[in-house]
């Protein structure tokens, strides 16, 4: 079955810095790709969408300068959390979808802590 | 804008009973809609997919049932077990997007 491979799992950085996580569609072309955040004890928070090679779609609120989205090929989009600040501290997960996929494929997550 | 609502928000149940998991969504113009479990602290596994034109889905111990016109969905659990615990999402595509219900954190009891 489709596969999407999310790195790092984990990650702690200092405030300030930037941190980026990779997201890798295994065995399937990921035509677009999507950033979710999830807080504790909530549901999932669409933040953008990315189709290969185009720039990504934010949603309302999500501040595009501080979350970089780069889907440069079919199988790799990355989200780089500029200037990290505690706030931007939460679970972050990508999926994918794409042609001969049937719904869609979620990595495994992303815990970002901020201290 | 869709609004996707899942009742209830806990649940608690003995070991071997069947339960439902419900799901409502406010604009049926909907592709599809997948129910998925999460595991603490872990992403989301795929459980089942049903697309507009179809009514239900089967898989192993899982049914999921789905009534486009009146916006709801049921995600039928036979004989559970301890390692069902988790939380269980829905989630609808439509107008491109992938809308996520708040979720339902099952717990069964041994």
């Amino acid at each position: 079955g489709a596969v999407v491979s999310q790195h790092p799992s984990w990650v702690i950085c200092k405030s300030g810095t930037s941190v980026k996580i990779e997201c890798r569609s295994l065995d399937f072309q990921a035509t677009t790709m999507f950033w979710y955040r999830q807080f504790p004890k909530q549901s999932l928070m669409l933040m953008a969408t990315s189709n290969e090679g185009s720039k990504a779609t934010y949603e309302q609120g999500v501040e595009k300068d501080k979350f970089l989205i780069n889907h440069a090929s079919l199988t790799l989009s990355t989200l780089t959390v500029t200037s990290a600040h505690p706030e931007d501290s939460s679970f972050y997960i990508c999926s994918a979808s794409g042609a001969g996929v049937v719904g869609y494929t979620f990595g495994s997550g992303t815990r970002l802590t901020v201290v | 804008k869709q609004e996707v609502t899942q009742i209830p928000a806990a649940l608690s149940v003995p070991e071997g009973e069947n339960l439902v998991l419900n799901c409502s969504f406010t604009d049926s113009a909907i592709y599809n809609l997948q129910w998925f479990r999460q595991d603490p602290g872990k992403g989301l596994t795929s459980l089942l997919l049903i697309q507009s034109s179809q009514r239900e889905q089967t898989s192993g111990r899982l049914n999921a049932s789905l009534d486009k016109s009146s916006g709801r969905s049921t995600l039928y659990i036979a004989a559970s077990q301890p390692g069902d615990s988790a939380t269980y999402l829905c989630a609808v595509f439509g107008n491109e997007k992938l809308t996520f219900g708040t979720g339902t954190r099952l717990t069964i009891i041994p």
